[in-house]
C-alpha cells in the first residue's frame, strides 16, 4: 500500500521562508509531485521530482530523498498570495495515477 | 477559454437521484481522471481513462460509474446519490509524455 504524511497546517510571516515536509511509504517509487491549491480552486502543478536532490524554480524549491521516503517544498520570500494548501502526491505502484496526501494549509500573515 | 471545463459547477440534488457530471478538454490529452475532495481527506481518485476504450477504477469507485464518450469528454455518474457523496469533484487531464496533470475548476455537489 501507499501512505503519505504531511502536516495539516502551518503559519508563516510575509517575507519569511517556510519548509513543508512530506513523508511517503510506497511499494514502488515512480515520482513525487507538489501541487498548490487556493481555497475553492483547482490544484495547480508546482514540481515533480523523480531523482534525489533539489529542484529550484523561482521562489519555490522541492527536495527528494528516495532512501528516506522524504520530500520537502521550500517557499522563499513568502507573499500573502502563497496562502493556500500544498498537496504532496506520489504515483501509484503501476505508475498510472497519483495518490495525494491530505494537504498542508499554509497561512501567511503580514 | 479554459482548457478543462466541468459542468455543472454547482449542483444540489436529493438522495436517490441519478446525476451526471461532465468534463471536457481542448488540450488533446488522452489521459483523463476523476477525483473527489473532502475536507481533511485530500484528493482521492475515483476513475481514470487512458483512451476511449480504456476505463480503470481508482481507490474509491464504489457508487460511481464513468463514460469516455470521446477523447475530449469524460463523464462521471452517480446512479443513486447518497449524502456522503457530497464533495468537490475534479476532473484532470494529462498528456502521455508529460507528468503534470491539469485540473478543471471543480464541481461542488451537495446531496440532501
Amino acid at each position: 500500500g501507499q501512505n503519505i504524511d504531511q502536516p495539516t497546517e502551518m503559519t508563516a510571516t510575509e517575507g519569511a521562508i517556510v519548509q513543508i515536509n512530506c513523508t511517503y511509504q510506497t511499494s514502488g517509487f515512480n515520482g513525487l509531485f507538489w501541487y498548490q491549491q487556493h481555497a475553492g480552486e483547482a490544484p495547480t502543478f508546482l514540481s515533480y521530482n523523480v531523482l534525489d536532490g533539489l529542484e529550484e524554480k523561482g521562489r519555490f524549491s522541492s527536495f527528494l530523498s528516495r532512501s528516506k521516503g522524504y520530500s520537502y517544498l521550500l517557499l522563499k520570500e513568502l507573499q500573502m498570495k502563497d496562502s493556500a494548501s500544498y498537496l504532496c502526491a506520489v504515483k501509484n505502484q503501476a505508475g498510472t495515477a497519483l495518490i495525494f496526501g491530505k494537504g498542508t494549509t499554509l497561512s501567511v500573515s503580514s | 477559454d479554459a482548457d478543462v471545463t466541468q459542468t455543472p459547477r454547482n449542483r444540489i440534488t436529493k438522495t436517490g437521484k441519478r446525476i451526471m457530471l461532465e468534463c471536457s478538454q481542448t488540450k488533446g490529452h488522452d489521459r483523463m481522471y476523476w477525483y473527489r475532495q473532502d475536507p481533511g481527506l485530500g484528493l482521492r481518485l475515483i476513475y481514470y481513462s487512458f483512451d476511449v476504450k480504456d476505463i480503470n477504477k481508482g481507490e474509491i469507485s464504489d457508487g460511481y460509474s464513468v463514460s469516455r464518450q470521446a477523447q475530449a469528454k469524460f463523464s462521471l455518474s452517480l446512479e443513486s446519490a447518497i449524502p456522503n457523496q457530497t464533495a468537490l469533484y475534479f476532473c484532470a487531464t494529462r498528456p502521455d509524455d508529460y507528468n503534470e496533470q491539469f485540473f478543471g475548476p471543480g464541481t461542488r455537489l451537495t446531496v440532501l
